[in-house]
């Protein structure tokens, strides 16, 4: 069964700070892969897709890397607005496998 | 613009069965396939399957196979997904979102919360 290993599970960090939270295939994706950020009773939003490009409209303090079977979702300079909990997927083919999801929380 | 507009909640008994729909516009509906996602309370993502709106074809998730049926009516846009032999492990927010081949969910419906409990 396709896993996407997703870290931390959680974290709390201070504004300002920088936050880095991974997402590991347990096969080779090349880049398709997109991070997404969900608020409580929302609906989830697209932030990063080919692993990289950010969408229109989202902070340039969010970034994404990787390809292959490890990625990275960065938040430069971590704000208030960003308490969230964020997903990585994958899409290439069936199954869309999710990640297991990375609550973000302010110190 | 793009909207994808699904149906209300639902309240339904264990070993009933329950069809979520999902009414696209704003774009050819055809060109493109609908996933479905599911969120159990207080838990993650779970991607349940696709639907090609052009010829139908279809992928679920394995934990879901026998259970769940989607479809597509092009003649109204819209898509549905059934779920069958209901429990309490399928109380969720139910989601449809757009997806072109080879490309990422990108438009996503509002949710409808399905309810199981006798």
């Amino acid at each position: 069964d396709f896993q996407m290993t997703q870290s931390p599970s959680s974290l709390s960090a201070s504004v300002g700070d920088r936050v880095t939270i991974t997402c590991r295939a347990s096969q080779g994706i090349s880049n398709y892969l997109a991070w997404y950020q969900q608020k409580p009773g929302k609906v989830p939003k697209v932030l990063i897709s080919t692993a990289s490009t950010l969408q229109s409209g989202v902070p340039s303090r969010f970034s994404g890397s990787g390809s292959g079977t490890d990625f990275t979702l960065t938040i430069s300079s971590l704000q208030p607005e960003d308490v969230a909990t964020y997903y990585c997927q994958k899409y290439n083919s069936a199954p869309l496998t999710f990640g297991g999801g990375t609550k973000v929380e302010i110190k | 613009q793009v909207q994808l507009v699904q149906s209300g909640a639902e309240v339904k008994k264990p070993g009933a069965s329950v069809t979520v729909s999902c009414k696209a516009s704003g774009y050819t509906f055809t060109s493109y396939g609908i996933t479905w996602v599911r969120q159990a309370p207080g838990q993650g993502l779970e991607w349940m399957g696709w639907i090609s709106a052009y010829n139908g074809d279809t992928h679920y998730a394995q934990k879901l196979q026998g259970r769940v049926t989607m479809t597509t009516d092009t003649s109204t846009n819209t898509a549905y997904m059934e779920v069958r032999s209901l429990s309490s492990d399928d109380t969720a927010v139910y989601y449809c979102a757009r997806k072109y081949t080879g490309s990422h969910p990108d438009y996503w419906g509002q949710g409808t919360l399905v309810t199981v409990s006798s």
